[in-house]
């Protein structure tokens, strides 16, 4: 079975401050990994995805994550917050067969004007 | 493109009594998924359709959950009877294939879901 970790449940940082946010996954095999993004009062949005190839993947609003394999991790970086950052961030990883998503807890990041 | 719909947005009952859901996907996505999300959690698959067949209900509490999507288009979830522990967001999703750089992906499109609350 597959199994996600997100390390920060709450995160509070000031405007222009550098973002990251870990994501570490358990599963022997093939992996597809996302980050999804909720803003207040919004649907469940993907950030950003990776597949295959290069392991430094961009995604939406300058965020981007790097997969590193022989960590099992997948973590979301952004050099400069804004304050409409401000939402609740989850990792997910699909492994195997099917397109069965499993998600991490979530980290909730409010960025202060 | 019209995003993945949901009803009702909420939902107040006292435990032991039955709720349904109701998802309508976007337009041609073949596979729909609902989701459980607990307060503080990530969401938690509970099964997954592929046009009216079932591919995983490994997680769906068959004893009160149930689900269906007769026509290969929208979906209902059921709860008969509901329990505190079902207090949570049903978020209902939809996917298609999609291309991009030469690979294949299935992207999951969510619904706003439908917050339950049961007293």
């Amino acid at each position: 079975a597959q199994s996600v970790s997100q390390h920060n449940h709450h995160v509070i940082l000031s405007e222009a401050a550098s973002l990251e946010l870990g994501c570490n996954y358990s599963y022997g095999g093939t992996v597809n990994l996302f980050w999804y993004v909720q803003y207040p009062g919004q649907h469940l949005q993907l950030l950003l995805k990776y597949f295959s190839g290069d392991p430094l993947v961009k995604g939406i609003k300058g965020f981007e994550a790097e997969f590193i394999k022989s960590k099992f991790s997948f973590n979301l970086r952004k050099p400069s917050v804004q304050w409409s950052d401000t939402a609740e961030y989850f990792c997910a990883v699909n492994g195997g067969a099917g397109n069965m998503l499993t998600f991490g807890g979530g980290t909730r990041l409010m960025v202060k004007p | 493109e019209a995003g993945v719909a949901q009803s009702p947005r909420y939902k107040i009952i006292e435990k032991r009594q039955s709720v349904a859901f109701w998802c309508n996907p976007i337009s041609g996505h073949a596979t729909l998924y609902w989701y459980q999300q607990i307060l503080g959690q990530g969401p938690k698959l509970l099964i997954q359709f592929q046009n009216n067949g079932v591919v995983d209900d490994s997680q769906l509490p068959k004893d009160r959950f149930s689900a269906e999507r007769l026509k290969g288009v929208d979906s209902t979830l059921k709860i008969q009877p509901a329990k505190l522990e079902d207090s949570a967001v049903y978020l209902c999703a939809s996917s298609s294939m999609r291309a991009s750089g030469g690979l294949e992906y299935n992207e999951q499109f969510f619904g706003p879901g439908t917050r339950l609350t049961v007293l």
